[in-house]
């Protein structure tokens, strides 16, 4: 399973967007990029999901380069309530075998 | 609105006993996973089962063990409780081959102490 970078932490104020990149060098060519959301005494919530380029749902948006080695979520106008540990994940998720490798995440602050 | 449901939200056990988490999907999931959290260590999973009767070990299985009698329930067993098993567990499930559509549905979490 491919190894992910991402920041431990990032600050940012009400009604900004925020960019979380995802560095994930290895990459294989079977792999999905998959980002979950957790909050304080919560499991993890699914957010959003992709292969390349870039996908768009009613919650974040997932840029993903040409050479998937990275990959960004990007939070259009945080809200307070948008403060949470964001993980990004790596892997074949069309795998009967696949199980879930968390990272340390990023723990994001959004201030008034 | 699909469901992961643990047993219970909060649990205190003493050192030695036999601890029953239990977790229940109604999505009909073939995968279901039970992962502990700690603070500075993030998740980490314990068992995972593909489909009843059937279990893997995660990573660290050590203390636990796990049955899977019918499709929708999940449970993780700590067959003798020991304070450093004091943590957050979560139970996921997820549909096969569908995973790349819906990702892992996570429960709310258990929050075990053991004193």
């Amino acid at each position: 399973l491919a190894k992910t970078t991402q920041p431990i932490s990032m600050d940012s104020y009400e009604g900004q967007e925020v960019n979380i990149t995802c560095s994930h060098n290895n990459i294989a060519t079977n792999d999905y990029i998959t980002w979950y959301q957790q909050f304080p005494s919560q499991g993890p919530r699914f957010i959003i999901q992709g292969y390349k380029t870039k996908v768009t749902n009613e919650v974040a948006s997932l840029f993903i380069p040409a050479d998937r080695k990275s990959s960004t979520l990007s939070l259009p106008r945080v809200s307070l309530s948008d403060t949470a540990v964001y993980y990004c994940l790596v892997g074949p998720t069309m795998d009967s075998s696949y199980k879930l490798i968390f990272g340390s995440g990023t723990r994001l602050l959004v201030r008034p | 609105d699909v469901k992961v449901t643990q047993s219970s939200r909060y649990l205190v056990k003493r050192t030695g006993e036999k601890v029953f988490l239990e977790c229940v999907q109604d999505m009909d999931h073939e995968n279901m996973f039970w992962y502990r959290q700690d603070p500075g260590l993030g998740l980490r999973l314990i068992y995972f089962s593909y489909d009843v009767k059937m279990k893997e070990k995660g990573d660290i299985p050590e203390g636990y063990s796990v049955s899977r009698e019918k499709k929708e329930r999940f449970s993780l067993i700590l067959e003798s409780a020991s304070t450093n098993q004091t943590s957050m567990y979560l139970c996921a499930s997820t549909l096969v081959p569908r995973q790349a559509l819906y990702g892992y549905t996570f429960g709310s979490g258990t929050r075990l102490t053991v004193v």
